[in-house]
């Protein structure tokens, strides 16, 4: 099974300021139609996950600009240009590249 | 709007069973692959199972398979997973999410709620 590896695993961040969190996948996300299929989930507490990002930098609909993804092959990131309190929770890289799609481990977001 | 609802958790015994459903509304149902996603109290999310268009599409993880059975009923806009063995560590809010449309594989757009099912006796 492919690992995701996210670091940190805990993030506090001032509110208005920029986040980073990392993710590295154990083998290569390139499928054979040559996309790469990482996304980013935001869990906010008490609630479902929700996609943020597919194909490693695509936002979804209604997610905000402030998100954005980058990275390939193996090493991913996930970016919040300025922090809002709305951002608080736990978000997760997921592969589906190569079944099983596996997640990480995720890394919880709050506010210092 | 798409809705997924999971209806069908509960507490059960080790050994025994349960069948949760996904009721899909909103979208073309039999277009879409489905999948059940599940999150131990606390713990991370784990990919359950996943079905696309025909029974022989159907994908599970290894520390379910032969225990687990995922189905679906087009005509019902309906998914089930028929858990059968169930032991402790199946304790989770299982989900369902919405998987690929045709000629794509982008997966998890819309979730549902979530339900929680608890194996202790």
């Amino acid at each position: 099974d492919v690992v995701m590896t996210q670091s940190p695993l805990s993030l506090p961040v001032t509110l208005g300021q920029p986040a980073s969190i990392s993710c590295r996948s154990s083998q290569s996300l390139v499928y054979s139609d040559g996309n790469t299929y990482l996304n980013w989930f935001q869990q906010r507490p008490g609630q479902s996950p929700r996609r943020l990002i597919y194909k490693v930098s695509d936002r979804d609909s209604g997610v905000p600009d402030r998100f954005s993804g980058s990275g390939s092959g193996t090493d991913f990131t996930l970016k919040i240009s300025r922090v809002e309190a709305e951002d608080v929770g736990v978000y997760y890289c997921m592969q589906n590249t190569h079944w099983p799609y596996t997640f990480g481990q995720g890394t919880k977001l709050e506010i210092k | 709007q798409v809705q997924l609802v999971e209806s069908g958790g509960g507490l059960v015994k080790p050994g025994g069973s349960l069948r949760l459903s996904c009721a899909a509304s909103g979208f073309t149902f039999s277009d879409y692959c489905m999948s059940w996603i599940r999150q131990a109290p606390g713990k991370g999310l784990e990919w359950v199972s996943y079905i696309c268009y025909t029974a022989s599409s159907v994908y599970s993880t290894d520390s379910v398979k032969g225990r687990f059975t995922l189905s679906r009923d087009n005509a019902k806009n309906s998914l089930y997973l028929q858990m059968n063995g169930l032991r402790a560590d199946d304790t989770a809010v299982y989900y369902c999410a919405r998987g690929a449309p045709p000629y794509s594989s982008l997966v998890g757009d819309y979730w549902g709620q979530g339900t929680l099912v608890t194996v202790s006796s």
